[in-house]
């Protein structure tokens, strides 16, 4: 199994700025994802955190708002950018071995934005 | 677009009760079937990934069905305890990359 720690475990933020959500796993894990969970609805995916390269955005996502580092194969970073309200949410990430085995997640990030 | 739902969307049982959700999938292109528990402010936990058509799955008195030709699973908690008090999440896997669609989740309480 995979321990999954996220910083910071919540922020309060104004519009217009953003945040950057850390995320470390204590063993090494083949994929990373980021998902969130706003009020109300189910976890989505937002991207896979490729190593060493871009992360791949689900359809309604993209890099400039949601840019996203994986510099090795334990740490991925999430930045939330130029904030607004709609963006308040739960976000999560999480790292699996292999297809078909358990995906771990970290505590999550609340987030609101003001 | 995949459409994983979960129902009750709550339940609300007394200590002992027994109960069960259910979770509804695609049938096709299915690769795996996931179920968490999601206590607030915790990491979701796993309890199951389950893969064939018929797998049944037991995790002390949680317990877990599988129906791939239909896309069902349900989801057993026997007795339950306060400590069940927590969001049940299923989640289903395409294999396209280990991505998971998510429901909606199924909130239960569990009141002495």
């Amino acid at each position: 199994s995979a321990v999954i720690s996220q910083k910071p475990s919540r922020d309060i933020c104004q519009r217009g700025t953003s945040l950057t959500i850390q995320c470390q796993v204590d063993s090494q894990v083949t994929m990373m994802f980021w998902y969130r969970q706003q009020p109300g609805q189910s976890l989505t995916l937002i991207a896979t955190a490729n190593q060493g390269s871009e992360a791949t955005y689900e359809s309604g996502f993209v890099i400039d708002k949601f840019p996203i580092s994986r510099p090795n194969l334990t740490f991925s970073t999430l930045t939330v950018s130029n904030m607004s309200p709609e963006d308040s949410s739960i976000y999560l990430c999480s790292g699996t071995g292999q297809l078909k085995e358990t995906q771990y997640f970290g505590p999550g990030t609340r987030l609101l934005v003001l | 677009i995949l459409n994983v739902e979960q129902s009750p969307q709550s339940l609300h049982v007394q200590e002992g009760d027994s109960t069960n959700f259910t979770c509804s999938f695609p049938s096709s292109n299915f690769y795996a079937l996931h179920w968490y528990r999601w206590e607030t402010a915790k990491s979701p936990e796993a309890l199951f990934v389950m893969t064939l058509n018929g797998d049944e799955k037991k995790k002390g008195r949680i317990s877990a069905t599988l129906n791939t030709k239909e896309g069902y699973s349900y989801l057993y908690i026997k007795g339950s305890q306060p400590e069940d008090s927590a969001t049940y999440l299923c989640a289903f896997n395409t294999g396209t990359a280990s991505k998971l669609t998510f429901g909606t989740g199924t909130r239960l309480q569990v009141t002495l």
